[in-house]
């Protein structure tokens, strides 16, 4: 099956420390994305990859950090440095040179700072 | 600026009613427009995509349409159910950059 997975499902994090999400999609597409969703708020981007071995900074970057080295695969770190880490987590793949293409949405990862 | 705006930000209706959902854009150049549905703690998942020269699309019981002079959209979802109990998710993408996203409507349908 085609799609895009992100894992873990829930993730407990203690103060200080570094945790990584994992992303991976089998649909060839060449963008992914990262968004953080809070109780009662909109998606907002933390950072976008529109090809392997580049990304760019989306609104709320500050505290994370990514790498695509691989065109199915762009895992997101959490570090100590983001103050308030706890929230839902969704990760996108979108393929730029079909306009008809949709966005595929993994089923996202909750974050628990405990 | 690249803006989505959605209205109303959280709608309550009875099951068996009609709604409708707005999305006002100010996104260039325009490449294409998505309805998103989200239910609680999942993944949106696309009712409909429209692009420029789209006017109206229907996916079953939603029926989006898309007015590229004013830049605005619809998603009307005719007899609700207590299933389409979720958020609804306006994201504008605009050629050769990220998806910018809407802050949702949140619809919640009673019995």
């Amino acid at each position: 099956d085609g799609g895009i997975t992100q894992s873990p499902k829930y993730l407990f994090r203690k103060e200080g420390q570094n945790v990584t999400l994992s992303c991976e999609q089998n649909l060839n597409h060449d963008a992914m994305y990262w968004y953080r969703q809070d109780p009662g708020q909109g998606l907002r981007l933390i950072y976008y990859s529109q090809i392997v071995n580049d990304f760019q900074k989306g609104d709320i970057a500050e505290g994370y950090s990514v790498s695509r080295e691989k065109k199915e695969s762009f895992p997101l770190t959490v570090t100590s440095a983001q103050k308030n880490p706890t929230a839902f987590y969704l990760c996108a793949s979108l393929n730029y040179r079909d306009s008809d293409t949709e966005a595929f949405f993994g089923q996202g990862t909750r974050l628990t700072v405990v | 600026k690249n803006q989505v705006e959605q209205s109303p930000q959280s709608l309550i209706i009875l099951e068996g009613k009609n709604c409708t959902l707005q999305c006002n854009y100010t996104v260039s150049p325009f490449s294409n427009l998505r309805w998103y549905k989200q239910d609680t703690g999942r993944g949106p998942v696309s009712l409909t995509i429209m692009t420029f020269s789209e006017n109206t699309k229907s996916n079953g019981r939603y029926t989006a349409t898309l007015d590229a002079d004013t830049k605005q959209s619809s998603l009307h979802i005719t007899a609700s159910q207590l299933s389409d109990s979720a958020s609804y998710i306006c994201v504008v993408s605009a050629a050769g950059t990220a998806l910018i996203f809407g802050k949702g409507t949140t619809l919640s349908v009673s019995s």
